[in-house]
């Protein structure tokens, strides 16, 4: 079955220590993207990639970097420069067939972050 | 700007009753809209969407949802709660600029509670 994998599902670091997320999809999806989820605060994007080798900022890129050098996997780093990593993190992916906005996001299951 | 708005962070209803979860947003072009359904530790699962034509959406799981131009509304409705409805509920609405496409702007999401 087409569809994304995240892992891991749970993670766990010290305060000051990069750490990297990974996700990959088999969907043949030009589009990935990355939100952050916090209670009661939704979904936020943090990066998005609509080619391989392309990528832009969301809404709260700060702390974090991304790679897209294949069209199935598309990492993202949190790096000490993240004032408050812990959170629930979120891989998505799309087509961009047909060049219009009614694409719906397919999502992995997530990876749990806590940072101490 | 866009935004999405959605009454109420939490909902209980009694199963077999009508659930009712509320959505207003603010877009100045047509709008592409969404919801979206997740369960503890997992990804988001898409309900439904509207794009253009027919203003009352079908879902999955007996869920629709009704488009309100005039409201700036996109309610989503069951008329009879299941327990397994429990969950996490977000509405979205696709972003308009940047090129980017299937990007969305979520709301903050509801807490459906079913008692028995």
């Amino acid at each position: 079955d087409g569809g994304i994998t995240q892992s891991p599902k749970y993670l766990f670091r010290k305060e000051g220590q990069n750490v990297t997320l990974s996700c990959e999809q088999n969907l043949n999806h030009d589009a990935m993207y990355w939100y952050r989820q916090d209670p009661g605060q939704g979904l936020r994007l943090i990066y998005y990639s609509q080619i391989v080798n392309d990528f832009q900022k969301g809404d709260i890129a700060e702390g974090y970097s991304v790679s897209r050098e294949k069209k199935e996997s598309f990492p993202l780093t949190v790096t000490s420069a993240q004032k408050n990593p812990t959170a629930f993190y979120l891989c998505a992916s799309s087509s961009t067939s047909g060049g219009s906005r009614n694409s719906p996001l397919h999502f992995g299951n997530g990876t749990r972050l806590t940072v101490t | 700007a866009q935004s999405v708005t959605q009454l109420g962070s939490h909902v209980s209803v009694s199963e077999g009753a009508l659930v009712l979860l509320r959505c207003n947003y603010s877009s100045s072009v047509p709008p592409y809209l969404f919801w979206y359904v997740q369960y503890p530790n997992q990804g988001l699962q898409l309900l439904l969407k509207y794009t253009t034509g027919a203003t009352l959406v079908k879902g999955i799981n007996g869920f629709e949802a009704e488009f309100k131009k005039s409201e700036t509304s996109f309610h989503l409705t069951k008329p009879s709660a299941h327990m397994s409805d429990a969950a996490e509920y977000f509405c979205a609405v696709s972003r308009i600029y940047g090129g980017s496409q299937g990007n969305l702007i979520f709301g903050k999401g509801t807490k459906l509670s079913v008692k028995p």
